[in-house]
């Protein structure tokens, strides 16, 4: 099955930095690959996506890219601001309804102001 | 995105009873949802997925006479903790799967005294 790792597990930057979170997945069959935001006691909210047709993804301050050969993808979050304080989970899977997601191992994220 | 709802939000209850978690899709039909528990700082594990129609299916350590799932809709699937104890305290969340993402409920924590 597919396994997925993260990190790194906690990184702190500074206001206005950026931070980057990867993801290594092993299953060349996974074809999309979410990113979600938790904050302490709340659900996951998807923050961006990106599917293996795409490269590169970008919504704002946040960007996703994807290295099928290599098999990892990143989280790039640029500014950073305080509210960004959170875990982040990457996860993989194939995009065919009902499959499972596999989950990275979430990595704490704290910007200080 | 898709609502998932569920309830209760908190619950408190003594060793050796039962609880029932409820998660529903508010706007859409789930053929298939998932349970996980989290515990703190820790990434989502899954627990079982739960088929419209069908028996759900666990992963592995997990044990389904203690934690019964039923996907009795399309809308509606339920996990009931039996015979509660201390260690099963934690944060149950469930998902509802479309066609590419997974929507989160907001979460049960379940403190077992």
């Amino acid at each position: 099955g597919e396994n997925v790792e993260q990190h790194p597990s906690t990184l702190s930057v500074q206001e206005g930095d950026s931070a980057v979170i990867k993801c290594t997945y092993s299953d060349s069959a996974s074809n999309y690959f979410p990113w979600y935001k938790q904050e302490l006691g709340k659900r996951p909210q998807l923050i961006i996506d990106i599917r293996s047709n795409v490269g590169e993804k970008k919504d704002q301050r946040i960007a996703v890219t994807l290295n099928k050969t290599a098999k990892h993808f990143s989280l790039h979050i640029t500014e950073t601001q305080p509210e960004d304080s959170a875990v982040y989970f990457c996860a993989a899977t194939t995009s065919n309804t009902g499959n499972q997601f596999y989950f990275g191992t979430g990595t704490s994220l704290t910007v200080i102001p | 995105g898709a609502v998932v709802s569920q309830h209760p939000s908190w619950v408190i209850c003594k060793s050796g009873t039962s609880v029932k978690i409820e998660c529903r899709s508010l706007d859409f039909q789930a053929t298939t949802m998932f349970w996980y528990r989290q515990f703190p700082k820790k990434s989502l594990m899954l627990m079982a997925t739960s088929n419209e129609g069908s028996k759900a299916t666990y992963e592995q350590g997990v044990e389904k006479d203690k934690f019964l799932i039923n996907h009795a809709s399309l809308t509606l699937s339920t996990l009931t903790v039996t015979s509660a104890h201390p260690e099963d305290s934690s944060f149950y969340i469930c998902s509802a799967s479309g066609k590419y993402e997974q929507y989160f409920g907001p979460g049960t924590r379940l403190t077992v005294t």
